[in-house]
């Protein structure tokens, strides 16, 4: 168990609608990043937040938005869904801006 | 830009056979390489990190991997393979060692036959 939880598992929409996924990070832990895992595209990152701040974006659709809230939980909200936005969507966190990135178990959104 | 290769998109070894899976990285500055696993319907678990420290790097489960600068690689080993290896292994490079700037290999699958 890393310590980062995300829910929920599992999510089934209909396109066009809008979901939003929740991110605990670990006790201590400041920065949250979000990665999307999908077959064609892999693993890939899309936003990182630190302590409340946006700090990097990836490959983040301009449907998709993410937030960190004072209590440090993250959210990423994704819009406008398509067939092909279906994939596993990781959050990590980490104490610091350069130090190690702990996992959650990831959320598997799948789009009908 | 970094970018990274994982060759072999499947790998089976025996039970008890040496466990080779291949990367190679692409990076303009000394990078920060990482092994991690995904154990089915898990997240990404850390197994071992290069940090310019040493270019041998052990990690847990028994695996290491060996930075080798001239050949840009940064291939995994265990000497005996379990059953409980089983699992996708992700090959990442980050030219700052941040998981925001993490580029990840597309993965290689590791069967463990009995």
């Amino acid at each position: 168990d890393s310590g980062v939880t995300q829910t929920p598992k599992h999510l089934i929409t209909a396109t066009g609608q809008r979901v939003t996924l929740r991110c605990s990070p670990r006790s201590g832990d400041l920065s949250v990043y979000w990665y999307q895992q999908s077959l064609d595209q892999g693993l890939q990152f899309l936003i990182q937040y630190y302590n409340g701040e946006e700090r990097a974006k990836g490959n983040i659709l301009e449907r998709f938005s993410a937030q960190q809230f004072p209590d440090l939980h993250s959210e990423l909200n994704l819009s406008s869904l398509e067939l092909g936005d279906s994939a596993l969507y990781f959050c990590a966190s980490s104490e610091a801006m350069n130090t190690e990135a702990f996992f959650g178990q990831g959320t598997r959104l799948t789009v009908v | 830009a970094q970018s990274v290769t994982q060759l072999g998109s499947h790998v089976s070894v025996s039970e008890g056979a040496l466990v080779l899976l291949r990367c190679n990285y692409s990076s303009s500055v000394p990078p920060y390489l990482f092994w991690y696993v995904q154990y089915p319907n898990q997240g990404l678990q850390l197994l071992l990190k290069y940090t310019s420290a040493a270019t041998l790097v052990k990690g847990i489960n028994g695996f290491e991997a060996e930075f080798k600068k001239s050949e840009t690689s940064f291939h995994l080993t265990k000497p005996s393979a379990h059953m409980s290896d089983a699992a996708e292994y992700f090959c990442a490079v980050s030219e700052t060692g941040s998981a925001r700037q993490l580029t990840f290999g597309s993965g290689t699958q590791l069967t463990v036959l009995p």
